[in-house]
C-alpha cells in the first residue's frame, strides 16, 4: 500500500536534547512538507522540499533542521534551540503541479513532548 | 492577521441534522482545500476547489466556492457520528504551500 509513514507516534525528550522525527513516503512524490500543529491552531509550515537535495524554510523554521538526501525521506530534527517544541508534527507530500496533483497528503503525525 | 477564518470554531449537532462550516479568506480564493482530522491523527483530504462557482460532493459532504464573497462552505447532510472531527480549510499559497485555518471542531450526538 502506498502512503506516508511517520515514526515514532509519540516521542518524549528532555530539555536540551535534539530529536529527529522520521517521515517516509512510497508515493513517488517530489515535494514534501513539515507542519507543526498546536492546540486550537491551524497548521504552520516549518520546512518544505520540492526536490531531492533542496529545501526551503517555512514560516517557523527557527530551531528546526531538515535534510532531503532521498526522494522517499524527509527527516526533521528539532534542536535544543527550539524554545517551545512540544507539539503535534505532521509530514505531507505532493506529487506534482496542476489540478489534483497539487493536493498534499498527510502522514499520521508524531506527538512530541518535552519533559 | 489570519488569512483564513473558519466559522464556527466548534459545532455540536444531533445525528441526522444538516450543518455548514465556512472558510473566509482575506485573499483571492484559488485552490481551496478541505481536510478532516480525527484527534491525534493526520489530515484526510476531502475536496479541492479551484475556481469560483465550483461545487463538489463526496457522499454526504458538499463543498462550494464563492469567489465574490471569498468564501468556501462545507455542507454535511444528515450528519452521522462518523462525521465528527476537526475540519480544516487550506489555501494554496506560493510554491504550492498551503495556509490553513484554525479548524472547526464538529461533534455529532447520537
Amino acid at each position: 500500500d502506498g502512503g506516508i509513514t511517520q515514526s515514532p507516534k509519540y516521542l518524549f525528550r528532555k530539555e536540551g536534547q535534539n530529536v529527529t522525527l522520521s517521515c517516509e513516503q512510497n508515493l513517488n512524490h517530489d515535494a514534501m512538507y513539515w507542519y507543526r500543529q498546536d492546540p486550537g491552531q491551524g497548521l504552520r509550515l516549518i520546512y518544505y522540499s520540492q526536490i531531492v537535495n533542496d529545501f526551503q524554510k517555512g514560516d517557523i523554521a527557527e530551531g528546526y533542521s531538515v535534510s532531503r538526501e532521498k526522494k522517499e525521506s524527509f527527516p526533521l530534527t528539532v534542536t535544543s534551540a527550539q524554545k517551545n517544541p512540544t507539539a503535534f508534527y505532521l509530514c505531507a507530500s505532493r506529487s506534482g503541479t496542476g489540478g489534483n496533483l497539487d493536493t498534499q497528503y498527510f502522514g499520521p503525525g508524531t506527538r512530541l513532548t518535552v519533559l | 492577521s489570519q488569512e483564513l477564518e473558519q466559522s464556527p470554531q466548534s459545532l455540536i449537532v444531533q445525528e441526522g441534522k444538516n450543518l455548514t462550516i465556512n472558510c473566509t479568506s482575506s485573499k483571492t480564493l484559488y485552490g481551496l482545500y478541505w481536510y478532516k482530522q480525527k484527534y491525534g491523527e493526520g489530515l484526510i483530504f476531502l475536496m479541492m476547489l479551484q475556481k469560483g462557482g465550483e461545487e463538489k460532493s463526496h457522499e454526504k459532504i458538499t463543498a462550494k466556492l464563492d469567489e465574490k464573497k471569498q468564501q468556501s462552505s462545507l455542507h454535511i447532510t444528515a450528519s452521522q457520528p462518523s462525521h465528527a472531527g476537526i475540519y480544516l480549510c487550506g489555501l494554496r499559497a506560493g510554491s504550492y504551500q498551503l495556509t490553513f485555518g484554525k479548524g472547526t471542531k464538529l461533534s455529532v450526538i447520537p
